[in-house]
C-alpha cells in the first residue's frame, strides 16, 4: 500500500529541539520531491520545505535556518529536524509527496503529527 | 514571496447547485496551480494541478480554469461530501505559498 506515516511530535518547550519522521511504503523517498506542511490550529495550510529527488532543499523564510529535511533512502524515511522552536512553530505537520520528479501538487498526504511548543 | 488570495472566505450554497471559487496570485505563476479540498480532521486532497489537470480519483464535477494570476475551482452540482475547505497553491518559484482557504458550507 502507497502510504505516509508521520511520527515524532509532541509537547515541546520553546527552544528545543524535535525531529519528525515521515515513513514510506510502496514507493521511494528519494524519487519524488518530498515536503512538510503545517497547519497551525484553526489555521489554514503552511509550506514548510522541499526535498527535491536531487536531494537540493527548500525552506519557507518562517523555519530557514532552524529547520533541516533530510532523507534516509535505507529505510525510506523522511525526517524534519526542527531546532530553535517557538510558540508559533505549534501547529499538524504533514508529510507529503509530489505528484511527479518536479513540483506539480502534492498527490498523497500523512495523517499528521502534532507538534506543541509551550511551557 | 507570492500571495496567494481566495474568494470568497466563505460560501454557503444548497446541494445540487453549482459554486466557483477564486484565487489570484500576487504575481505570475504561469499555470502552476493546484487545489486542494481538506474536511474536518483529515490531510488535504489534491484535487487539481498544472491549473486544470483533475488528479487521479476526482469526479469530473471539479474542473480548475485560469492561467498568470487569476484562477477558478468550479464545481458542478455539489454533494453533501464537497462541504469542505478549499485552498489553492501556486509553485511557480520558492517558497511554495497556499491561499487562505475558501470555507464550502451547506445553505
Amino acid at each position: 500500500e502507497v502510504q505516509l506515516v508521520e511520527s515524532g511530535g509532541g509537547l515541546i518547550q520553546p527552544g528545543g529541539s524535535l525531529r519528525l519522521s515521515c515513513a514510506a511504503s510502496g514507493f521511494s523517498v528519494s524519487a519524488n520531491y518530498m515536503n512538510w506542511v503545517r497547519q497551525a490550529p484553526g489555521k489554514g495550510l503552511e509550506w514548510v520545505s522541499v526535498i527535491h529527488s536531487g536531494g537540493t532543499s527548500h525552506y519557507a523564510d518562517s523555519v530557514q535556518g532552524r529547520f533541516t529535511i533530510s532523507r534516509d533512502t535505507s529505510t525510506n524515511t523522511l525526517y524534519l529536524q526542527m531546532n530553535s522552536l517557538r510558540a508559533d512553530d505549534t501547529a499538524v505537520y504533514y508529510c507529503a509527496r509530489d505528484l511527479g520528479t518536479a513540483v506539480r501538487g502534492f498527490d498523497l498526504w500523512g495523517q499528521g503529527t502534532l507538534v506543541t511548543v509551550s511551557s | 514571496e507570492i500571495v496567494m488570495t481566495q474568494s470568497p472566505a466563505s460560501l454557503s450554497v444548497s446541494p445540487g447547485e453549482g459554486a466557483t471559487l477564486s484565487c489570484r496570485a500576487s504575481q505570475t505563476v504561469s499555470n502552476n496551480l493546484a487545489w486542494y479540498q481538506q474536511k474536518s480532521g483529515q490531510a488535504p486532497r489534491l484535487l487539481i494541478y498544472d491549473a486544470s489537470l483533475r488528479a487521479t480519483g476526482i469526479p469530473a464535477r471539479f474542473s480548475g480554469s485560469g492561467s498568470g494570476t487569476e484562477f477558478t475551482l468550479t464545481i458542478s452540482s455539489l454533494q453533501s461530501e464537497d462541504f469542505a475547505i478549499y485552498y489553492c497553491q501556486h509553485y511557480n518559484q520558492w517558497p511554495l505559498t497556499f491561499g487562505q482557504g475558501t470555507r464550502l458550507e451547506i445553505k
